[in-house]
């Protein structure tokens, strides 16, 4: 069973620009979480969805938004970006509903915001 | 303020060695999980307790959840370089619809 993968790997951008980052999980899975992970915060909670509702949102500007789609790949969007943006963007899938359940972590998106 | 403490945060140590990772926290969890995340890569679980005071071993590993249930600990017995990796503690509230991960703990183990 193919793992949760994410595109594109790697991703440079300049300040005050928009990126979409993408995340397929793993097949039969309906719950997708989206997390930052910077050097200095670890890894901080985005929002979590299942079945194509956001059931969880953490504590982001509303700059980051995201959306699921039926097929249960989730796409999340980053507007007006800032430096401080600059971050390994990890999703997680999970066969359950909700974050408690079993993660499974793609190998995330770094984010270059120059 | 971060809800999950993980001490220490850097730990550099030799071949061989044994160590403990420990993840702190004034609240209650329903269960706590571990992850083990190398470079370049998302984090992969390594362990789910679910009961205060249960222990559980994956080979030379040995994860302990406290009898409050707001703290674990990850032990390692003659650690191998193929261990080396940042260490993530995460809970989940008692009612299941908050999940939260420590701040980590970055082991490098020398050959």
């Amino acid at each position: 069973k193919a793992g949760v993968t994410q595109t594109p790997r790697y991703l440079i951008k300049t300040r005050g620009q928009q990126v979409t980052l993408s995340c397929s999980p793993i097949s039969g899975h309906r719950s997708v979480s989206w997390y930052q992970q910077t050097p200095g915060q670890g890894l901080q909670f985005l929002f979590e969805y299942f079945s194509e509702t956001q059931r969880n949102k953490g504590n982001f500007p509303g700059r980051f938004s995201g959306r699921q789609f039926s097929n249960s790949r989730s796409e999340m969007n980053v507007s007006t970006l800032e430096l401080g943006d600059s971050a390994l963007y990890l999703c997680a899938s999970s066969p359950g509903q909700g974050r408690a359940d079993t993660q499974y972590f793609g190998p995330g998106t770094r984010l270059t915001v120059l | 303020t971060q809800l999950l403490e993980q001490s220490p945060q850097f730990l550099s140590i030799q071949e061989g060695e044994n160590l403990t990772v420990y993840c702190n926290s004034s609240s209650v969890f329903s269960s706590l999980q571990w992850y083990r995340q190398e470079p370049g890569e998302g984090p992969v679980l390594l362990v789910t307790v679910v009961t205060g005071g249960e222990v559980k071993k994956l080979k030379r590993l040995t994860f302990q959840f406290g009898d409050a249930r707001k703290d674990s600990s990850l032990h390692i017995t003659a650690a191998q370089p193929g261990d080396t990796g940042l260490y993530l503690c995460a809970g989940a509230s008692d009612t299941g619809n908050q999940f939260y991960f420590g701040t980590g703990t970055s082991l490098t183990v020398i050959p």
